[in-house]
């Protein structure tokens, strides 16, 4: 079984431009999550999908990033235009059931943005 | 607002020997703490779990412990070997809107 796939895993960009990340889910896992880490710091929570609905974005950080997930299979997390401060590493990761937050999330590799 | 602090941030040990890293979070409602490696070019993945009605979960070499009175709970590694050497990030289930809080990380360095 393919766990969770994410692209790319590194991308370098200028303050200004745009950057999308895409996240494949494992196959069947209805809930999708998005983290970021900056260097050295906590893992924080963006937002949580149950299949194509935005259960919670409480952790985006402003209006220059938008998630989707069409149809309730791959989500992506457009950063636009992206900032300095945006640079890090996002983390997707799946989950089969919600669990009221209880359950195992599946981690993809991340995606390292740089933003210069 | 709610926080998990985590230490050390760094922790060399010899193989062999054990290793314990400590988690602190602030949210007296919390009442699921995971606990994930992360090793080198992979993403986090679940070693082990807590919930807050038991104060102690042990799997082969790894431990968690929990105090729920001083809202503390720590991973304790026994016999150290290379393979354990990793990021380890602890969590926190928080009270308002549910979603997991987690520590800053702990590398973990394993010295033959």
């Amino acid at each position: 079984e393919a766990g969770v796939t994410q692209f790319p895993s590194h991308s370098v960009i200028e303050k200004g431009q745009t950057v999308t990340l895409r996240c494949d889910p494992i196959s069947g896992h209805d809930n999708l999550y998005w983290y970021r880490r900056v260097m050295g710091k906590e893992i924080k929570f963006l937002l949580h999908f149950v299949k194509e609905s935005k259960q919670d974005e409480s952790g985006m950080p402003n209006n220059r990033f938008l998630a989707e997930r069409t149809g309730g299979t791959y989500s992506t997390l457009k950063v636009q235009p992206a900032e300095l401060e945006d640079s890090g590493v996002y983390f997707c990761a799946s989950s089969q059931d919600w669990s009221g937050g209880n359950g195992e999330l599946f981690f993809g590799e991340g995606s390292r943005l740089t933003v210069l | 607002g709610e926080n998990v602090e985590q230490h050390p941030s760094t922790l060399s040990v010899q193989e062999g020997d054990s290793a314990v890293i400590k988690c602190t979070y602030s949210d007296s409602a919390s009442n699921y703490f995971p606990w994930y490696k992360q090793e080198l070019g992979k993403g986090p993945q679940l070693i082990i779990d807590i919930r807050s009605n038991v104060g102690e979960k042990k799997d082969q070499r790894i431990a968690v412990t929990l105090n729920k009175t001083a809202k503390h709970f720590s991973l304790h590694i026994t016999e150290t070997q290379p393979e354990d050497s990793a990021v380890y990030f602890c969590a926190a289930k928080g009270s308002s809107n549910y979603q997991l809080i987690w520590g800053a990380g702990t590398k973990l360095i394993i010295k033959p």
